[in-house]
Formats: structure tokens, sequence, C-alpha cells
């Protein structure tokens, strides 16, 4: 069946350093991949898109990767900022569904001052 | 700017009660889900409505769970009886037809404890 692996650890690191999170998939070669940030308590909000034939995406100091061949996304996070701690989601669209997607467990970033 | 809204945002009820929860999505966005979140997993989808038609409900519990989209604009989503398991969050997500459909606007969730 369809898998999708984040770093269930938390991620610890210091302001202005870069943040690194991996999504990896298994079964599955989705047309796209949708990365999310979810704050305690609240609904997850969109970041970015990132499509099968893109190997790189960009969005101010956002970036993801996408290798279709290693089947698995990296996002970044460049001179992270506390205010950028929260869990980070990978999302993937189901085969056969409209829009239907599978989302990873998270992965939680904390940035320290 | 324009968001899901969700009622309401927490909800205690006891086991075997009836519970429902409400969603607005965005105003023109044709596609609804709802999706329940246990602590410390991602959004698992129960539920996806194109306007007022039922697209997939695979991993919605029927004996328990209804939803439903009358004039394809808000939702309800109702458990009855709540069990124990039921316990999690519950978010509305929405978003818009054609090619820049995909990305997903979720609202604030209702957070559901069954005791």
């Amino acid at each position: 069946s369809q898998k999708i692996e984040q770093n269930s650890e938390a991620l610890n690191i210091q302001e202005g350093k870069t943040a690194t999170l991996t999504c990896n998939y298994t079964n599955y070669s989705p047309a796209y991949l949708q990365w999310y940030r979810q704050d305690p308590g609240r609904g997850p909000v969109f970041l970015l898109l990132i499509r099968e034939n893109e190997k790189e995406k960009r969005k101010e100091r956002l970036k993801v990767t996408f290798d279709t061949t290693l089947k698995q996304s990296l996002f970044h996070i460049t001179a992270s900022q506390p205010a950028d701690s929260a869990t980070y989601l990978c999302a993937l669209p189901l085969s056969g569904g409209y829009n239907k997607l599978i989302f990873g467990a998270g992965t939680r970033l904390a940035v320290h001052p | 700017e324009a968001e899901v809204a969700q009622s309401p945002r927490y909800k205690i009820t006891e086991k075997s009660q009836a519970v429902a929860f409400w969603c607005d999505p965005i105003s023109g966005h044709a596609t609804l889900y709802w999706y329940r979140q246990i602590l410390g997993q991602g959004p698992e989808l129960l539920v996806q409505f194109q306007d007022e038609s039922v697209v997939d409900d695979s991993q919605l519990p029927k004996d328990r769970f209804s939803a439903e989209r009358l004039k394809g604009v808000d939702s309800t989503l109702k458990i009855q009886p709540a069990e124990l398991g039921d316990s999690a969050m519950y978010l509305c997500a929405s978003s818009s037809t054609g090619t820049a459909s995909y990305e997903q606007y979720f609202g604030p969730g209702t957070r559901l404890t069954v005791t």
C-alpha cells in the first residue's frame, strides 16, 4: 500500500541555520507533492506544491526538492527563525482519487534563539 | 482573506451521545473535505464532497458517522453514538476546481473529547 514517512523525532536547530526536513514515500508515483505547516491546535496551512517534472521550487526562505527516483522530497527553511517552529506535513495525492491527499505524520521543528 | 469556518471549536461529550460539527467552506469552493487527526498523526480523510455529492467516503465509519452537504455549500459531520476512540481533531478543508485546485484550505478544526 502507499506509504509516506517523515522523521518522527523533533528537529531542533539554532536560529539562523537551515532546517532540512525529509519526506519519503513508497509504492507510489505521485504527480505532485505538497508541504503544509501546522501550528498546535490549528488546521494545516498550505506552503508549497512541487510537480513530478520539477526538481526544485522556492518561495521566499523555503525550498522544496522532489527526487522521483529516490522517492523523496526535502523541505528546507533557510535563515530559520523561532517563528518557524511548527509541525511540517508532507502530502501526496492518492492514485485514482480526485485531489484526495494522504498526509505524513509530520515533523516537528523547534528553532531556538 | 477568505477562511474556512468551523464550529464548535471544542466539544466534550459522553460516549453513546450524538455530536455534530459544522463547516462553511470558502465561498465558491466546490470541493469540501472532512478529516480526522489523532494527536501525533497526519490528517486522515473521512469524506470528500464535490458540490453536494459524495465522491469518496471509503474511510468513513458509516455505522456511526454521517456527513451531508445538502445545498453544496456548508456541511455537517455527525457521530452517533460517539465512542472513546473518536476523540480527535476534526478538520474541514475546501478547494476550488480547475487547474489551481490542488491547494487545500483548512479550517481551525473542532477538538472532540469523548468521556
